[in-house]
């Protein structure tokens, strides 16, 4: 399976700022998702990220609050921009092999004061 | 609107018992099927993935598939208190993942 980083693993951030998430792969993969968890839900797709391609929003989620960059075929951000307490949550970068399998990084735990 | 259904739980069992988890999907088009584990304040991490009918074993986990009544199961034996967290079942339509809500598991000592 793919070895997938994550920085920050934790930040606390202040209202109105914005936060850039790294996600680093060990290996060249296709396809990466960014997922968002918030406090006692479950996991909810932010957008897929797609390399020489804009990345492909769900319903609800747009590129103004949360850009997305891929660059190459093992790296991907995520900005949350203009945070509110309501971003508090777990973001998760996951990449989907060759195996037809979904891998998480470790996650960035993100409160927003 | 493809879903996918669990008990939020929280599911408890004690010690050595078996704990079963149960998952429903609305897509009969659904070829593949996932169970992850989430320790809290942790990343989910797969256990097991089930793709034909029957049951799929692996150590204290058996996974099992039933696509005529969509669902799938995690039967996890010999319940240990490492075992409490919170079990995400995932079916893939395509090439997305639709994760359930989770259920909760609690291992009584």
């Amino acid at each position: 399976s793919a070895v997938i980083s994550q920085k920050p693993s934790r930040d606390i951030c202040q209202r109105g700022t914005s936060l850039t998430i790294q996600c680093q792969v060990d290996s060249q993969v296709t396809m990466m998702f960014w997922y968002r968890q918030q406090p006692g839900q479950s996991l909810t797709l932010i957008a897929t990220a797609n390399q020489g391609s804009e990345a492909t929003y769900e319903s609800g989620f747009v590129i103004d609050k949360f850009p997305i960059s891929r660059p190459n075929l093992t790296f991907s951000t995520l900005t949350v921009s203009n945070m509110s307490p309501e971003d508090s949550s777990i973001y998760l970068c996951s990449v989907f092999d060759s195996g037809n399998t979904i891998y998480f990084g470790e996650g960035s735990w993100l409160t927003v004061v | 609107q493809k879903e996918v259904e669990q008990n939020s739980g929280p599911l408890s069992v004690p010690e050595g018992a078996i704990a079963s988890l149960n998952c429903t999907y609305s897509d009969r088009g659904s070829q593949s099927f996932f169970w992850y584990r989430q320790y809290s304040g942790k990343s989910p991490e797969l256990i097991m993935s089930i793709y034909s009918n029957g049951d799929k074993e692996d150590g204290r986990f058996t996974a099992q598939l039933n696509k005529a009544s969509q669902y799938v199961s995690l039967l996890i034996r010999d319940s240990q208190p490492s075992d409490s967290a919170t079990y995400l079942c995932a079916v893939l339509y395509g090439q997305n993942f639709v994760f359930g809500p989770g259920t909760r598991l609690s291992v009584l000592p």
